[in-house]
């Protein structure tokens, strides 16, 4: 089975404070995404890597950056986190993106900045 | 452009009843669909998916969808649900371009089943 792990489940940060969310999968998947779950917005792209150091921007990026060192470990920073920021954070992966592809996802990371 | 249309964002219904969770989608090239489920406090995972042949897919569950092309609809149904059902359901579309994202989700139906 594949497995998405997302090491911190729920987090509190203040204002400003910098924000690492990781992400590590164990089936040797090429390509990462990290989305952003909001109540009535369903899942929006934040960054999509599709190989080590490579990304590519989602639909929404301000605010945010990723590093992908390792093919199996993909962090999204939030460099100076602000309350409209506060949300559910999704990482997933795929083997190969393409279309009808399953993508695979972690159990989320619920991000409150107060 | 894509889109996705989840009409309803909450469904309630009794246990045991059937249940059908509306998805319709807009696109100008080939797509393949999914439904995705999000239980409590959990990640999203893979219920059933249309990539091409019969129009009737069968999931996990218990559950099936149908696609319909003139209607560009992709609605997903159970004869009769479980408390177990109680989740939140996305529906998604993939299509064949280039970019970052050629994956399209809804904004969700919460299904709540009641005793």
């Amino acid at each position: 089975d594949v497995k998405v792990t997302q090491s911190s489940r729920y987090l509190v940060k203040r204002t400003g404070e910098k924000v690492f969310l990781e992400c590590v999968q164990d089936m040797d998947h090429e390509n990462m995404f990290w989305y952003r779950q909001d109540p009535g917005l369903g899942l929006r792209l934040i960054y999509f890597s599709y190989d080590v150091k490579m990304k590519e921007k989602g639909d929404i990026p301000e605010g945010y950056s990723v590093s992908r060192e390792k093919k199996e470990r993909f962090s999204l920073i939030l460099e100076s986190a602000s309350t409209n920021q506060t949300s559910m954070y999704l990482c997933a992966s795929t083997d190969n993106y393409r279309p009808g592809n399953t993508i695979y996802f972690g159990e989320g990371s619920w991000l409150t900045v107060v | 452009a894509q889109s996705v249309t989840q009409l309803d964002s909450q469904v309630p219904v009794f246990e045991e009843a059937p249940v059908e969770l509306r998805c319709n989608y807009s696109s100008s090239v080939s797509v393949y669909l999914f439904w995705y489920v999000q239980y409590p406090n959990q990640g999203l995972q893979l219920l059933l998916k249309y990539l091409s042949g019969s129009t009737l897919v069968k999931g996990i569950n218990g559950f099936e969808a149908e696609f319909n092309k003139s209607q560009t609809s992709f609605h997903l149904r159970k004869p009769s649900v479980h408390i177990s059902d109680t989740a939140e359901y996305f529906c998604a579309v993939s299509v064949d371009q280039t970019g970052a994202n050629n994956l399209f989700f809804g904004t969700g139906t919460r299904l709540t089943v009641i005793p």
